[in-house]
């Protein structure tokens, strides 16, 4: 089966710059969770999905951060205007709502890095 | 809120040593909780849970027990190897999503 996927795995961008971030959930899971991980901060929850409806929004640092999940296969984490402290790997997971529920599936994540 | 406090890192040893990481836990309820292991430039993978009092996860040689008096999930393997080296996650599922702590980088020589 496949796992969660994410792309880009590595991103480069410059301040200012529009970023988003892709991630396809694996098939039939109905959550889907956003991340990010630094050094500094850890792994912070950003933003979560159930049957793509934004449940919590609380962790989105700024109103810079917007995700959306248009299907439940495809989800995106946009950053615009993306700052040098937005450097960070965010990972996507996914899980299910019944059964296996406890268990988040996490993609390899992306690495992004804002000159 | 709920939280996870889990003993710094780094934690060094040699292959075959024994292995404890320390987590301690703070929620409401009766949560699940879980470690997660992430090995260089991976995701999080999930290696072993345990949903209530008492349960034993174990995974791989690598082994937790729930025990609420002590509000306490320590991960414990008896002999480590190389391979093990990684970052350890210990985390709690309450009502909805998933809280975590800082990890524990695990760093096994030869």
């Amino acid at each position: 089966d496949a796992g969660v996927i994410q792309s880009p795995r590595h991103e480069v961008t410059e301040m200012g710059q529009e970023v988003t971030l892709r991630c396809k959930p694996i098939s039939g899971h109905n959550s889907l969770f956003w991340y990010r991980q630094t050094m500094m901060r850890g792994l912070e929850l950003l933003i979560y999905f159930n049957n793509n409806v934004p449940i919590d929004d609380s962790g989105m640092p700024e109103d810079r951060f917007s995700a959306k999940m248009p299907n439940a296969s495809f989800s995106t984490l946009k950053i615009q205007p993306s700052e040098p402290r937005d450097s960070a790997v965010y990972f996507c997971a996914s899980s299910r709502t019944s059964g296996d529920a406890d268990t988040q599936y996490f993609g390899p994540g992306t690495r992004l890095t804002v000159l | 809120g709920d939280s996870v406090t889990q003993m710094e890192g780094p934690v060094t040893l040699s292959e075959e040593a024994f292995l404890t990481i320390n987590c301690t836990y703070t929620a409401t309820g009766y949560p699940s909780l879980f470690w997660y292991v992430q090995y260089p430039g991976e995701g999080l993978q999930l290696l072993l849970k345990a949903t209530k009092a008492d349960d034993k996860g174990s995974n791989k040689g690598f082994e937790a027990t729930y025990r609420k008096e002590t509000t306490s999930f320590h991960l414990e393997k008896g002999s480590v190897q190389v391979s093990d080296s990684a970052v350890y996650f210990c985390a709690l599922k309450g009502y909805s999503t998933l809280t975590f702590g800082k990890g524990t980088m695990l760093l096994v020589s030869p």
